[in-house]
């Protein structure tokens, strides 16, 4: 079985800040990690994935991720957040056999100007 | 191109009655889920098609829930006899093919909302 933890239901940083939302794993099986972004009344859009390429992966919009296999964990950041940063954010597993999404619980991701 | 689009975007309805969402998805995609985002549950897996495979249907809650896929393309997710609890947002995704590492593309979703 694989799941995900995320934590932190709401996070919240100044506009310029650094942006942390964490993520770790749980797998049976080498994980393929997802970060989606889902804006208000919008469905998911990918911001990057990790497939064991390379452990540091760049996604859209200046956001980043470390896979770390020793902690189990691929926390997204960004080094400086913007407004249209706000969001929900969420990470996702899959692997093995097991193409669909196994999604964590979210992160609300609050700009503050 | 275009990308997954779903319909209706809202729907309210009655306790008991059945409804039908759509999916329309990416053109040439072979793979298309649906999940269930809610409150309480996060966001859930619910079907997957592949192609001309049997559907992946160990995520659908119980009997009332079923879901089709005409000719490869079109999904239709149909809820019957709604109950309040199936009150959530449904997402429709695509991906281009059975790949573990392939990205899912999401469509805006259906709210449904059940009185």
């Amino acid at each position: 079985a694989q799941s995900v933890t995320q934590l932190g239901s709401h996070v919240s940083v100044s506009e310029g800040a650094l942006v942390l939302l964490r993520c770790n794993y749980s797998s049976s099986v080498p994980p393929y990690l997802f970060w989606y972004v889902q804006y208000p009344n919008q469905g998911l859009q990918l911001l990057l994935k990790y497939t064991s390429a390379a452990t540091l992966v760049k996604g859209i919009n200046g956001f980043e991720a470390e896979f770390k296999k020793s902690d189990t964990s691929i926390h997204l950041t960004k080094p400086s957040a913007h407004m249209s940063d706000a969001a929900e954010y969420f990470c996702a597993v899959s692997g093995g056999s097991n193409y669909k999404l196994t999604f964590g619980k979210g992160t609300l991701l609050t700009v503050n100007p | 191109g275009a990308g997954v689009s779903q319909s209706p975007s809202n729907k309210v309805t009655e306790k008991g009655k059945d409804v039908e969402l759509r999916c329309d998805p990416i053109s040439g995609h072979t793979a298309l889920y649906w999940y269930r985002q809610s409150l309480g549950q996060g966001l859930e897996f619910l079907i997957y098609f592949q192609g001309n495979s049997a559907p992946d249907k160990s995520g659908l809650p119980s009997d009332r829930f079923s879901a089709e896929r005409t000719g490869g393309s079109v999904s239709t997710l149909t809820i019957q006899r709604t109950q309040q609890e199936d009150s959530a947002v449904y997402l429709c995704a695509s991906s281009p093919d059975r790949g573990l590492t392939d990205t899912q593309y999401f469509g805006p979703g259906t709210r449904l909302t059940v009185l």
